[in-house]
């Protein structure tokens, strides 16, 4: 079955600590790889996407994730968080079929702590 | 320029009374989708729009639910006898061209429904 796990449903880091949201994902065919992220009483904003080439790929706000296939995984990290960054994750993958629809994890909800 | 658009920001109905949601994509997007996201729950798929083809129905959950999209502007979803079950946040998302993963949806505020 098609499925995205993300097993941290809240996450509190410190501001200007490290941050590492985990995902992991079943997927039939090759997958793409989405995070986004949604601040409160905001839309979804892409943060970053992965389709092939190099597994390391960069987003905005410095965001960055990995894609490890042997693992079915792609965490996203970021070096140094900001207060701003407070907001939740959510991490989705498709396929490349025509119309294909995302399929979303349930979220993780950081929180940045002073 | 402009993003995706949805109307109302929030909708408060009685059980049993219909709504209607509406999205507005982006200019020149072909692609359009509905997506359901329940307090607590990642984004459930419920209907896909791709130029004059036919929609995919595949992810809508009763026949309460339909929805309409006029050429590649914009979509109604409509929920008919609403029930509490139906409380949720509707997002809707655009696309350039739709052929699956590689094209970025690109989401709207969404609708936040209360059904009382």
């Amino acid at each position: 079955a098609q499925s995205v796990t993300q097993p941290d449903i809240h996450i509190t880091v410190s501001e200007g600590a490290s941050l590492e949201l985990r995902c992991n994902y079943s997927y039939g065919a090759t997958p793409y790889l989405f995070w986004y992220v949604q601040s409160p009483g905001q839309g979804l904003q892409l943060l970053l996407k992965y389709f092939s080439g190099d597994t390391l790929v960069q987003g905005i706000k410095g965001f960055e994730a990995e894609f490890k296939r042997s693992q079915s995984s792609f965490n996203l990290r970021k070096p140094s968080v900001h207060w701003s960054d407070a907001a939740e994750y959510f991490c989705a993958v498709g396929g490349n079929q025509a119309g294909t629809a995302l399929i979303f994890g349930k979220g993780t909800t950081l929180s940045v702590s002073s | 320029g402009a993003g995706v658009s949805q109307s109302p920001s929030n909708k408060v109905t009685e059980k049993g009374k219909d709504v209607e949601l509406r999205c507005d994509p982006i200019s020149g997007h072909t692609a359009l989708y509905w997506y359901r996201q329940r307090l607590g729950q990642g984004l459930e798929f419920l209907i896909y729009f791709q130029g004059n083809s036919a929609p995919d129905k595949s992810g809508l959950p009763s026949d309460r639910f339909s929805a309409e999209r006029t050429g590649e502007s914009v979509s109604t979803l409509t929920i008919q006898r609403t029930q509490q079950e139906d409380s949720a946040v509707y997002l809707c998302a655009s696309s350039l061209v739709g052929w699956g993963g590689t094209d970025t949806q690109y989401f709207g505020p969404g609708t936040r429904l209360t059904v009382l």
